[in-house]
């Protein structure tokens, strides 16, 4: 079956470690993003990807990192001077346009929660 | 500013009434729109979009929505509602450029009564 797959599906870290949460689709998919999801905030975009070795930040890139070494796996890093870490994180796939001003569909993965003990 | 706005933050209909939650945006030109529904600590599905031609456009699990151009809307409609259909409910919409970003309201939570 073709999906993302978010691990691990709940993560607990202590102040002052970074962790890495991995992301992974087989859709063959250019389009990679990252979000985080708060309570009544919706989810707000951290970086994105459109192809390899290259990516963007997003809305709210402060304190984590991203890497694109291979178009399958987009892995979030959320560094220590992430002031505010606990949250879901959902991780989006998506197929480019091949006509300009055009749009697919974002697949999104299960997601991982991540608690700051 | 460019913004989404789901005006509703909870919305409570009994099983069997229909549904209808709002969404409102502010951009330049008509952007891409989108529904995504979250069931409880899961990821988003697509429920419907819209890109251009008919206004009213059919999704899935029964679900419509209207775009009106005048009052720059697209409003998520179910004529009736199943117990399965609580979740939260995302609009989220893409401006008509090659950065293929989405951009998402706050979210409705449905609740469903027997």
């Amino acid at each position: 079956d073709g999906g993302i797959t978010q691990s691990p599906k709940y993560l607990f870290r202590k102040e002052g470690q970074n962790v890495t949460l991995s992301c992974e689709q087989n859709l063959n998919h250019d389009a990679m993003y990252w979000y985080r999801q708060d309570p009544g905030q919706g989810l707000r975009l951290i970086y994105y990807s459109q192809i390899v070795n290259d990516f963007q930040k997003g809305d709210i890139a402060e304190g984590y990192s991203v890497s694109r070494e291979k178009k399958e796996s987009f892995p979030l890093t959320v560094t220590s001077a992430q002031k505010n870490p606990t949250a879901f994180y959902l991780c989006a796939s998506m197929a480019l346009p091949g006509a300009p001003s055009s749009y697919n569909e974002q697949f999104f993965g299960p997601g991982t929660r991540l608690t700051v003990l | 500013a460019q913004s989404v706005t789901q005006p509703d933050i909870h919305i409570t209909v009994s099983e069997g009434a229909s549904l209808e939650l709002r969404c409102n945006y502010s951009y330049g030109a008509t952007p891409y729109l989108f529904w995504y529904v979250q069931s409880p600590g899961q990821g988003l599905q697509l429920l419907l979009k819209y890109f251009s031609g008919d206004t009213l456009v059919q999704g899935i699990k029964g679900f419509e929505a209207e775009f009106k151009r005048s009052q720059s809307s697209f409003n998520l409609r179910k004529p009736s509602v199943h117990w399965s259909d609580a979740a939260e409910y995302f609009c989220a919409v893409a401006p008509r450029s090659n950065d293929y970003k989405l951009s998402f309201g706050a979210g409705t939570t449905v609740t469903v009564r027997a």
